[in-house]
């Protein structure tokens, strides 16, 4: 069945650049996303990429989609501590009721 | 500021007791979903709405039921609680109209089955 995975722990320091990495199995997945999880907090969505994209920059984020590895990742500039919190990947198709969450990655951000 | 919430955000059970846990949206969003959220597992689907009275069983349906009489609500039972069901609970909703499926989600329920 589909899945998607990611690691599950990442430590970087404050001001270094980021990158939290996901790979999923769908081939037919549509709509790829990030979601982000603060303390004690539901999900947010943080960003999204369609599937015939292959970047995707929204101010410190960028999103990079290589579709043939069916690989994603989500690359934060300078980060700050305020950046500390878990980040799920997710996958799902159009219109689809279902999306497939990976297990998230708990960023660390020291000061 | 559009919103969903969770009766509870901390809650303690006995085994074999009936849970309910209560979600509400007021985004009169069409679908709506719920997920047990467990560290190492990530999010597991456990049953999914897309309308008033409809609903589907998601990948870890055992031991759980839902209801949804009204769109905004939709409420998870655990009808004997065990302590394998010991997690957070997460609700969610999303637009039908949309591609993309941005779910908007609640703060959670912690559950404790003891």
């Amino acid at each position: 069945g589909e899945d998607v995975e990611q690691s599950l722990f990442l430590s970087v320091r404050e001001g270094d650049s980021s990158v939290i990495n996901c790979t999923y199995t769908d081939s037919s997945s549509t709509y790829l996303y990030w979601y982000k999880q603060e303390p004690g907090a539901g999900l947010q969505l943080l960003t999204y990429i369609f599937s015939n994209m292959d970047m995707k920059q929204d101010q410190r984020l960028t999103v990079l989609l290589n579709k043939k590895d069916k690989h994603l990742s989500l690359r934060i500039a300078d980060t700050q501590t305020g950046d500390s919190a878990i980040y799920f990947c997710a996958e799902s198709n159009t219109g689809g009721f279902k999306t497939i969450f990976g297990a998230g990655t708990r960023l660390f951000v020291k000061a | 500021d559009v919103k969903v919430t969770q009766s509870s955000r901390y809650l303690v059970k006995r085994t074999g007791e009936k849970v309910f846990l209560e979600c509400v949206q007021d985004m009169d969003h069409e679908n709506m979903f719920w997920y047990r959220q467990d560290p190492g597992l990530g999010l597991r689907l456990i049953y999914f709405s897309y309308d008033v009275k409809m609903k589907e069983k998601g990948d870890i349906p055992e031991g759980y039921s839902v209801s949804r009489e009204k769109k905004e609500r939709f409420s998870l039972i655990l009808e004997s609680a065990s302590t394998n069901q010991t997690s957070m609970y997460l609700c969610a909703s999303s637009r039908r109209d949309r591609s993309y499926n941005e779910q908007f989600f609640g703060p959670g329920t912690r559950l404790t089955v003891l």
